[in-house]
């Protein structure tokens, strides 16, 4: 069974401060990866997907990267704003058994403080 | 493009009573998948539907039924309410229920059963 955990469950940071988001999986047969931001009571908006193929992936200020065999993930935020203040979660997709569901950590809970 | 859409927002019920929430999946897209999210936690894959077949489901009882329509939108029913069944209700689509492709997420329906 695919245990993802996530690690720290909450963080709050001075504006400006780079950060890294840290999430294991113990199943390290996996299609993909996918990082998401959650604000408040609202869905999930997907920030960055990388396939088993690939070691990183950037969208702006936000770099992720990914260790398969070691079953490790982190997302890197560089110059931290307050509007990044949010829960985000990392979810995989498993390659055996369990269809095409994705598999969600309980997320990190960031604040960044002016 | 539009995006993932849910209806409703918030809805009230009782225990016992039963309930249907709707989701319309991104355009194009011909996969929808459901999460129930509770507070505090990561979203659990509740089952997922490809061209109106259900394509993997998860830990969840009969109770939870969904369908999907020739239009891809899809519903999902929950049958005799307990209260351990209010949370966030999400929905997710992508394309071609293929394993690669991303999920886009819609904003979800908060359910609370009194």
């Amino acid at each position: 069974k695919q245990e993802v955990t996530q690690i720290p469950a909450a963080l709050s940071v001075p504006e400006g401060e780079n950060l890294v988001l840290n999430c294991s999986f113990t199943d390290s047969a996996i299609y993909n990866l996918q990082w998401f931001r959650q604000d408040p009571g609202k869905g999930l908006t997907s920030l960055l997907l990388i396939q088993s193929s690939q070691r990183e992936q950037t969208s702006g200020r936000l770099n992720a990267s990914l260790d398969k065999s070691s079953g490790r993930s982190t997302l890197y935020i560089a110059a931290s704003q307050p509007g990044d203040s949010a829960t985000y979660l990392c979810a995989v997709r498993r390659r055996t058994g369990g269809g095409n569901k994705l598999t969600f950590g309980t997320g990190t809970q960031l604040k960044v403080e002016l | 493009e539009t995006g993932v859409t849910q209806s409703p927002t918030h809805l009230i019920k009782t225990r016992g009573q039963q309930v249907t929430l709707r989701c319309s999946s991104q355009s194009g897209h011909n996969t929808v998948s459901w999460y129930q999210q509770a507070l505090g936690q990561g979203p659990q894959f509740i089952f997922q539907y490809y061209r109106e077949e259900e394509n993997g489901r998860g830990n969840f009882p009969p109770r939870f039924s969904g369908l999907q329509f020739p239009n891809y939108s899809s519903e999902l029913n929950v049958n005799a309410l307990e209260l351990d069944d209010s949370a966030l209700y999400l929905c997710a689509s992508s394309s071609d229920g293929s394993s690669y492709n991303e999920q886009f997420f819609g904003p979800g329906t908060r359910l609370t059963v009194l």
